[in-house]
């Protein structure tokens, strides 16, 4: 089955530093990736669409400033949490679509806990 | 507004007792429904998608069933092993690109 990997599994910060965190397919091209959080004993929460080569699109509330997510390639999608509170700690969590098909799959997830 | 409520919230299974979860949806046309596994402190794994009413997909003990309003989940024979989170998700008829619209799932114990 298709495989996404994600990096950092777990990280821990200091309130005010950037942390970013990658995403990628490894058996396949995503032409789309998005990029979840989760709360403890609550489902996803879609934060942004990114597709390859463009602009991500971001959920209503979610601010794109502090958020810098990049799709520089086919395989690779990044997601930077700038000058992180501890308000942004959760578990992140992305996924990518099969270029043609529906199926998204998901990645292992990032813990992020900021001090 | 397109949206997805699974029920039950959690649910207690014995070994060998079978069930069902559900997945009730409205959307603005299905473009498909999405079934996945949760385990704590990890990323959803796929399990199955359905596209039209009268769909059925099986694998191991699972067995998933789509109608126009719902999807069940049926569980036959579980084991301890079948414990974790049970996703639903719908994707609303568009480009193939849409974002998956999540219930909040069942927790599925399983005790032997």
């Amino acid at each position: 089955g298709a495989v996404v990997s994600q990096h950092p599994s777990r990280v821990i910060c200091k309130s005010g530093t950037s942390v970013k965190i990658e995403c990628r397919s490894l058996d396949f091209q995503a032409t789309t990736m998005f990029w979840y959080r989760q709360f403890p004993k609550q489902s996803l929460m879609l934060m942004a669409t990114s597709n390859e080569g463009s602009k991500a699109t971001y959920e209503q509330g979610v601010e794109k400033d502090k958020f810098l997510i990049n799709h520089a390639s086919l395989t690779l999608s990044t997601l930077t949490v700038t000058s992180a509170h501890p308000e942004d700690s959760s578990f992140y969590i992305c996924s990518a679509r099969d270029h043609g098909l529906d199926t998204q799959y998901f990645g292992p997830g990032t813990r992020l806990t900021v001090l | 507004e397109d949206q997805v409520t699974q029920s039950p919230e959690a649910l207690r299974l014995q070994e060998g007792e079978s069930s069902s979860l559900n997945c009730s949806y409205t959307v603005s046309g299905l473009r498909g429904l999405f079934w996945y596994r949760q385990d704590p402190g990890k990323g959803p794994e796929f399990l199955f998608t359905l596209y039209s009413a009268g769909e059925e997909k099986e694998k191991e003990r699972l067995k998933a069933t789509l109608t126009k309003k719902e999807s069940f989940l049926h569980i036959t024979a579980p084991k301890p092993e079948d414990s974790a989170t049970y996703l639903c998700a719908v994707q609303a008829a568009g480009q193939a690109g849409t974002a998956l619209i999540f219930g909040k799932g069942t927790t599925l114990s399983v005790s032997s």
